[in-house]
Formats: C-alpha cells, sequence, structure tokens
C-alpha cells in the first residue's frame, strides 16, 4: 500500500514566479492537508481539502491556492514567489469525517522548494 | 487559540539511558495530541497519539507519552534510548477530528553511543 507521495521532489524558482506541488493522499483517504516546514521551524498549517472544497485554511495569503481532484489528489500553488516561501512544503492524508475513531495524518516526504 | 511549546531545542542522552522530550500545549476543550518524528530529508513519521482514556499511551518503536492534564503536557519518553532514534521531533495538538495539526518547534534528540 502506498502512503502519501509528492512531486517533485524539489523545485528551484526564481522570485515572481508561479509554482504547483502535488500531492496523491495515502490509499482510502479522501482529505488532504498541506504544510509549510521553513528551516528551523515546525510545519505551519495553509489549508485542507475535504470533497473538493477548502475546509480549513491557515494564516497565509491568497497567493497560496489550492484544488482537490476528484480522485482525492491535490494540487498547492504559490502565485507570485518571495524570497521566504523558500521551504519544505508537506502533504498530509487522513480520513474524512464519519471515518469513526479519530486517525492521525500521515505525511508525505515533501517538496523542496528554493525561491532565488 | 491553540499552541504548542517544545522548551528545549535539542536533548542529548547516552545509549540505553531513558529519555525524556518535553511538549506543553494550549488548547480551548479536550485536546488531541500527537508525537511526530522527521528524519533528515525526510517527511514526519507518526509515533503515537493520545484522544482519551489511559494517560499513558505507548506508540511505535518503543515509545510512550503521558498526558498531564493539570500541567498541560505530553511529554514523550523511552526507557532505553538508542542511536537510531537521533532525530526531530514535533509535538502537535488539534481540537477535534479532521482538525488542523499545531505543531511545536521541534526538538533534536542526540543519542550518543
Amino acid at each position: 500500500d502506498a502512503g502519501v507521495t509528492q512531486s517533485p521532489t524539489h523545485l528551484i524558482k526564481t522570485r515572481g514566479q508561479q509554482v504547483t506541488l502535488r500531492c496523491s493522499p495515502k490509499s482510502g483517504h479522501d482529505t488532504v492537508s498541506w504544510y509549510q516546514q521553513a528551516l528551523g521551524q515546525g510545519p505551519q498549517f495553509i489549508f485542507q481539502y475535504y470533497e473538493e472544497e477548502e475546509r480549513q485554511r491557515g494564516n497565509f495569503p491568497d497567493r497560496f491556492s489550492g484544488h482537490q481532484f476528484p480522485n482525492y489528489s491535490s494540487e498547492l500553488n504559490v502565485n507570485a514567489l518571495l524570497l521566504g516561501d523558500s521551504a519544505l512544503y508537506l502533504c498530509a492524508s487522513s480520513p474524512g469525517q464519519g471515518q469513526g475513531a479519530y486517525n492521525e495524518q500521515f505525511f508525505g516526504p515533501g517538496t523542496r522548494l528554493t525561491v532565488l | 487559540a491553540q499552541s504548542v511549546a517544545q522548551p528545549e531545542d535539542q536533548v542529548n542522552v547516552a545509549e540505553g539511558n531513558p529519555l525524556t522530550v518535553k511538549c506543553t500545549y494550549s488548547v480551548s476543550g479536550n485536546p488531541y495530541l500527537f508525537w511526530y518524528v522527521q528524519y533528515p530529508n525526510r517527511g514526519l513519521q507518526f509515533l503515537l497519539k493520545y484522544i482519551t482514556g489511559d494517560n499513558l499511551v505507548k506508540g511505535s518503536y518503543g515509545f510512550e507519552a503521558e498526558f498531564n492534564k493539570s500541567q498541560t503536557s505530553f511529554h514523550l519518553k523511552k526507557p532505553s534510548a538508542l542511536v537510531s532514534d537521533s532525530a526531530l521531533y514535533f509535538c502537535a495538538v488539534s481540537r477535534y477530528n479532521t482538525d488542523k495539526l499545531i505543531f511545536g518547534t521541534g526538538t533534536r534528540l542526540q543519542v550518543f553511543p
């Protein structure tokens, strides 16, 4: 059973560009959350998708947007990149509501984004 | 607002000795508490969780954690440390099932041979 997968592994962009990161959730999971982990920091919640809609959002600007597809996979888009967007972007999946007892979030290996 | 504090940036322990990694939290209502571990260039791996019930929670790789409501703490423990336990450990809290996770800043555990 494949876990959470993310692509690409690494990415280098320049300021002002746009980037798209992709995530496939663990089999049987329908909820996808995205986190940003800056160097030396804990992950910070960006947003969560369930049933193709954004269900929760953290304190991130509108430059950060996302999408969830009918197969539950998800994309994170960041526009007008800033140097401060350089970070490890983590995707996590979990079973959604109505799945019974609380289930922990499973994380992918992350995408390392470097903005020059 | 929810928050998590991990007061130690680094914990050093000799192999075979017991280890403790500290975590305190702040959340309205009953907390859902988690420990994750991160190895270099890897994502986060789930270790254990507290939702309700017994205050002592056992998890993966011999780790356990004790929930203390009065002290709002959820310290991670292991009776005998291994060199392979050296990694970055994160404590996290949420308020309900499917809620976002709020993470601490992490504690680097270094186990010396």
